[in-house]
């Protein structure tokens, strides 16, 4: 695998269901990112975190909830969602966390809510 | 604030035709300034990156992109368009300084028909 990776791809989850979203990257890089793209707004910046730990939460509701387990791995853990949750939800990484470095995405996941 | 603008959510053009995407952005400090391409059902794809060493940047797939800070833009342009070009194209914005937090336009759909 080279890249930045994301699983499931496609993703149909209830309200009252719990799943979570994986992403994995391959390019020994420090920081990374949950990005969300919605069908009729720009890409919004959700999570950024820097050698595993939390540095931006952008105003995102408590239902999202992300975990980096190491450098490598970051994963978002949804619960008790809403069908406006539906979503592209994008992965990125980039060297460390400094502005202006270059962000690598991964292909996303879809997701709809019902 | 940093904001990004993109004018023109759809773009058409004829396949070797010169294909020219406008972007304004607006940041208080010097800029980072990014094109990335979506293709249907992926991730993003940098195209470019503006980082004050040149004005004019060269891109991937023959794109490139002109910093005028005057005009506060960082429209991409291609001499000639391709079929596989058809994508989404979204110009980005990031500061020097800070977490690294890429400000996204709305994105321009480009169609090419032969």
């Amino acid at each position: 695998e080279t890249g930045v990776t994301q699983t499931p791809r496609h993703l149909v989850m209830g309200m009252t269901n719990k799943k979570s979203l994986k992403c994995e990257q391959h390019l020994g890089h420090n920081a990374m990112y949950w990005y969300k793209q919605s069908a009729k707004k720009p890409l919004e910046l959700m999570f950024v975190y820097s050698l595993e730990e939390r540095v931006e939460n952008n105003s995102v509701p408590s239902r999202f909830s992300p975990e980096c387990p190491n450098s490598s791995h970051l994963f978002l853990h949804l619960h008790t969602l809403q069908p406006e949750d539906s979503a592209l939800y994008l992965c990125a990484s980039s060297q460390d966390a400094s502005g202006g470095e270059t962000q690598y995405f991964g292909p996303g996941t879809r997701l709809l809510v019902l | 604030a940093q904001s990004v603008t993109q004018l023109g959510s759809h773009v058409s053009v004829s396949e070797g035709a010169l294909v020219l995407l406008r972007c304004n952005y607006s940041s208080s400090v010097p800029p980072y300034l990014f094109w990335y391409v979506q293709y249907p059902n992926q991730g993003l794809q940098l195209l470019l990156k503006y980082t004050s060493a040149a004005t004019l940047v060269k891109g991937i797939n023959g794109f490139e992109a002109e910093f005028k800070k005057s005009e506060t833009s960082f429209h991409l342009t291609k001499p000639s368009a391709h079929m596989s070009d058809a994508a989404e194209y979204f110009c980005a914005v990031s500061r020097s300084g800070g977490y690294n937090k890429l400000i996204f336009g709305a994105g321009t759909r480009l169609a090419v028909h032969p």
